[in-house]
């Protein structure tokens, strides 16, 4: 059973720049959540795909935008970057199903803003 | 609304010193209760889960009880290990699949 990857690994980008960062979910999982944590703090809920669709969104503007594709891998993209966007963006995947359906973390992407 | 609320570190014991880290909810409806671990440069892994009132979620010594009349969700340890030196951190699954994590708590052991 493979876990959820995420590429880069590491990404350093300049304010207004674009993004993408990739995920790949655990095989069998059908829903993908993104997270944004500062350094420091808890994972913040960006949003989460089910099925292709968007299927809840945190307080996040919508610069922060996301794909989910038919084999449940996903795309965060993150348009006029700022400088508090730096910090590391998790993926997590799990079933929809099922009231304790944990997630499946991946190592995240650190970026970083300049 | 949903909020997760941590006991603030950081936490240093000596290794062998009987652990408590605080967590506290706020959450509509019946939420699933999940303590994580985060270890340097890595992403977070699932320490254990409880789902209903009075359920007890444990692994690798770790334990925490799920308590419907005080909201709380605290994580205890018998006896720690330097290996056990992480930032944890406490997080709710109401309706719908989204998590809500507190602020985590970094614990360092030394031997």
């Amino acid at each position: 059973e493979t876990g959820v990857t995420q590429s880069p690994t590491h990404l350093i980008k300049t304010r207004g720049q674009q993004v993408t960062l990739r995920c790949s979910s655990q095989s069998g999982h059908n829903t993908v959540s993104w997270y944004q944590q500062a350094l420091g703090q808890g994972p913040q809920f960006i949003f989460q795909y089910y099925r292709e669709e968007e299927n809840g969104r945190g307080n996040f503007p919508p610069r922060f935008s996301g794909l989910q594709f038919p084999n449940y891998s996903s795309e965060l993209n993150v348009n006029a970057l700022e400088l508090d966007d730096s910090a590391l963006y998790l993926c997590a995947s799990s079933l929809a199903s099922g009231r304790a359906n944990e997630q499946f973390f991946g190592p995240g992407t650190r970026l970083t803003v300049l | 609304g949903n909020s997760v609320t941590q006991m603030e570190g950081p936490v240093t014991l000596s290794e062998e010193a009987f652990l408590t880290i605080n967590c506290t909810y706020t959450a509509t409806g019946y939420p699933s209760l999940f303590w994580y671990v985060q270890y340097p440069g890595e992403g977070l892994q699932l320490l254990l889960k409880a789902t209903k009132a009075d359920d007890k979620g444990s692994n690798k010594g770790f334990e925490a009880t799920y308590r419907k009349e005080t909201t709380s969700f605290h994580l205890e340890k018998g006896s720690v290990q330097v290996s056990d030196s992480a930032v944890y951190f406490c997080a709710l699954r109401a309706t719908g699949n989204q998590f809500y994590f507190g602020t985590g708590t970094s614990l360092t052991v030394i031997p």
